[in-house]
């Protein structure tokens, strides 16, 4: 599980807050991937970067931006979150897009009151 | 669109039987894998299976996949209370360069 790290762990935000998911790995992959998991819903895929750049953006909200400053830390930024927001979020890493098996951090619960 | 979907949604056993999960999906794939869940945490990957093998093994898991009827079935024996998690399909598509797609996961309860 020390594979990949996130943090915050928890994380309980207000509507009109800013903050920050942080997922770093240190396998030496070249992809990063961000997944929401709402509860009774299979695991949603929100971004995908490969080699730093963003290839797939999955209709998601503007509310979160991903930034990805090098192969190894992968940031989600969120502003003015609704409730239905909360959720688990995921961070993943695999040593190529798709072909391989994906390592996931063990996740921040974010709660939005 | 959901690729992999699971069978049982959720299932009950006793510590020492074994427990088998299906996975149906649509399209044609290059790979299938199954993960792990405990709860509220990250997914584990258990078992890679490609589009041209039958059938793979690793410890007390065995993978089939049959291509023809779009499915795959993991096999958990002597199942352990430790076993109790959410287990879940992903699926690679064959065409493009495409990622994984998840399935709703099945609920495993190993009860001593």
């Amino acid at each position: 599980e020390t594979g990949v790290t996130q943090t915050p762990r928890h994380l309980v935000m207000g509507m009109t807050n800013k903050k920050s998911l942080k997922c770093e790995q240190h396998l030496g992959h070249n992809a990063m991937y961000w997944y929401k998991q709402s509860a009774k819903k299979p695991l949603e895929l929100m971004f995908v970067y490969s080699l730093e750049e963003r290839v797939e953006n999955n209709s998601v909200p503007s509310r979160f931006s991903p930034e990805c400053p090098n192969s190894s830390h992968l940031f989600l930024h969120l502003h003015t979150l609704q409730p239905e927001d909360s959720a688990l979020y995921l961070c993943a890493s695999s040593q190529d897009r798709g072909r391989y098996e994906q390592y996931f951090g063990p996740g921040t619960r974010l709660t939005v009151t | 669109s959901q690729q992999g979907e699971e069978d049982p949604q959720a299932l009950s056993i006793q510590e020492g039987e074994n427990a088998t999960m299906n996975c149906s999906y649509k399209t044609s794939i290059n790979n299938l894998q199954w993960y792990r869940q405990n709860s509220g945490r990250g997914l584990v990957h258990l078992i890679l299976i490609r589009s041209n093998e039958r059938e793979k093994h690793s410890g007390r898991l065995r993978v089939t996949l049959d291509t023809s009827k779009k499915s795959s079935s993991l096999l958990i024996t002597a199942s352990r209370a430790a076993d109790t998690a959410s287990y879940f399909c992903a699926t690679r598509s064959s065409s493009g360069y495409s990622t994984l797609t998840f399935g709703k996961g099945t609920m495993l309860l190993v009860s001593p």
